[in-house]
C-alpha cells in the first residue's frame, strides 16, 4: 500500500492564483481531513470528511474549498491564494472504527 | 483560544537522558489523547496514545502520564537517542465531537550524541 498520497510537494503561488492541493489513500478509509501546520500553531484543521459526498468544515476553513466524489482522493482547492495561506499542508486518513490517523508527506506551498 | 498548549516548545537533551514534554488541555469531554512524531520533511505518525481511564501507559522507551483531574498529559522519552530527534506534537479529541483531532503547538526535541 501507498498510504496517503500527496501532490505537488512544493508550489509557489502569486497572490491571487488558484490551485489544487491532491490527496489520495489507498486504505478504503472513510475519513479524510485537511490540516495546515505553521510553526508554534500545531497542525490546525481545515476541511474533513466522512465519506464519499460528506464534507465539512474544521477550524480555519476561510479561502479553502473541498469534495470528496470518491473514497480514495480528497483535493483541497485554494480559490484566490493570499500570503497568509503560505504554510505546509498535510491531508490524512482514518477508518471509521480508529482513532489512528495517516497522514501524507506533505505539501509546502508559499504565496508571494 | 488554544485548547491544548504544549511545552517547552524545544528541547535539548543529551543521549541517554530523559525528554519530558508536557500539555494541557481544557475540554473535559476529550477522550483520547495521542502523540505524534514527526521528522523533518515528513508527515506526523503516531508514537503512543492513552485514554483517560488510565493514568499511564507504556511502550518501550516511551510513556504516557495523565493526570485527569489537573487536565495534564506528558511524555517521557526515556535513555533519548539521537534518532528521538524529531517533532512532537501532543493532541486530543472527543467521540463526541466527531473525533477531530485537537493539536498542540510542537516540541522540537534535539538529542545531542
Amino acid at each position: 500500500n501507498a498510504g496517503v498520497t500527496q501532490t505537488p510537494k512544493f508550489q509557489v503561488l502569486k497572490t491571487g492564483q488558484s490551485m489544487t492541493l491532491q490527496c489520495a489513500q489507498d486504505m478504503n478509509h472513510e475519513y479524510m481531513s485537511w490540516y495546515r501546520q505553521d510553526p508554534g500553531m500545531g497542525l490546525r484543521l481545515i476541511h474533513y470528511s466522512v465519506g464519499a459526498g460528506i464534507t465539512d468544515q474544521g477550524e480555519v476553513p476561510n479561502g479553502y474549498n473541498v469534495s470528496r466524489s470518491t473514497t480514495e482522493d480528497f483535493p483541497l482547492r485554494l480559490l484566490s491564494a493570499a500570503p497568509s495561506q503560505t504554510s505546509v499542508y498535510f491531508c490524512a486518513s482514518r477508518a471509521g472504527g480508529s482513532y489512528e490517523q495517516y497522514f501524507g508527506p506533505g505539501t509546502r506551498l508559499t504565496v508571494t | 483560544q488554544q485548547q491544548v498548549k504544549q511545552s517547552p516548545q524545544s528541547l535539548i537533551v543529551q543521549k541517554g537522558g530523559i525528554s519530558i514534554i508536557n500539555c494541557a488541555y481544557e475540554n473535559t469531554a476529550f477522550d483520547y489523547f495521542p502523540w505524534y512524531q514527526q521528522f523533518p520533511g515528513k508527515g506526523p505518525a503516531l508514537l503512543i496514545a492513552i485514554r483517560p481511564d488510565v493514568s499511564e501507559k507504556k511502550e518501550g522507551r516511551f510513556t504516557i502520564s495523565f493526570n485527569k483531574s489537573a487536565k495534564q498529559f506528558s511524555l517521557h522519552i526515556m535513555d533519548s537517542q539521537p534518532g528521538d530527534s524529531a517533532t512532537y506534537f501532543c493532541a486530543a479529541s472527543s467521540k463526541a465531537a466527531g473525533n477531530k483531532l485537537t493539536f498542540g503547538g510542537g516540541t522540537r526535541v534535539l538529542v545531542k550524541p
